[in-house]
């Protein structure tokens, strides 16, 4: 079975800074994609960026950006010039059909 | 943009009554999911339908749970007689391709169920 581990339960930021949330999977499967959600407390759950497998080059979508590393299974997400509005919680996902997530990270930006 | 809906968008119903959470998938997508998320806790697959049959369900998803398409537009979940831990959000996604060639999965807004 597939897992899904977000080893960060909460991050912290200062505003205009740069953060990474850490992200690592499980799988035997060679085609599959990674998304990373955002929750805030709406509990709506909002497509940050995604990543298929197939591709080596990472995605990137305005201040956010994945460092997808298939071989290691890892595949973090760097939120940079943070702003407030981007505290919220943030998901993990793999998706091979079914999505699996994982536990999520609080992110906290400071002004 | 196009984007799933969901009502309502709370629920509250007594233990050991019927709920039915409706979703409107894209319009053109085939594949559809249900998931639930308990408050504080990951979110997680219930079950996904496609060519109005299930292709695949979780080990949640027991005899008091189905799912429906009654028509072209919408997907439903039913909850035959609410227990106390069904209390949580429940989110609607469509896609419009699965597996291979799999595509994003769009989310609805999600439906928060209360069972007192």
């Amino acid at each position: 079975a597939q897992t899904v581990t977000q080893s960060q339960p909460e991050m912290s930021v200062q505003e205009a800074e740069t953060v990474t949330l850490s992200c690592t999977y499980d799988t035997s499967e060679s085609d599959y994609y990674l998304f990373w959600y955002k929750q805030p407390p709406s509990r709506q759950m909002i497509l940050v960026i995604r990543q298929e497998a197939y591709k080596q080059q990472n995605a990137t979508e305005n201040r956010f950006s994945v460092n997808f590393q298939k071989a290691a299974k890892s595949f973090s997400l760097k939120i940079s010039d943070s702003q407030l509005g981007d505290a919220a919680m943030y998901f993990c996902a793999y998706n091979a059909g079914k999505s699996t997530f994982g536990d999520g990270t609080t992110l906290t930006v400071k002004p | 943009e196009p984007e799933v809906t969901q009502t309502p968008s709370h629920q509250v119903t007594q233990m050991g009554q019927e709920v039915i959470l409706r979703c409107v998938p894209i319009s053109n997508h085939l594949y559809f999911y249900w998931y639930r998320q308990i408050l504080g806790q990951k979110v997680e697959f219930l079950v996904s339908f496609y060519n109005n049959e299930i292709s695949e369900k979780s080990e949640i998803f027991d005899d008091q749970f189905s799912v429906e398409r009654p028509d072209g537009s919408n997907f439903t979940l039913k909850i035959r007689s609410t227990k106390l831990e069904d209390s949580a959000m429940y989110f609607c996604a469509s896609s419009f391709f699965d597996r291979v060639g799999t595509d994003t999965q769009y989310f609805g807004p999600g439906t928060r169920l209360t069972v007192l």
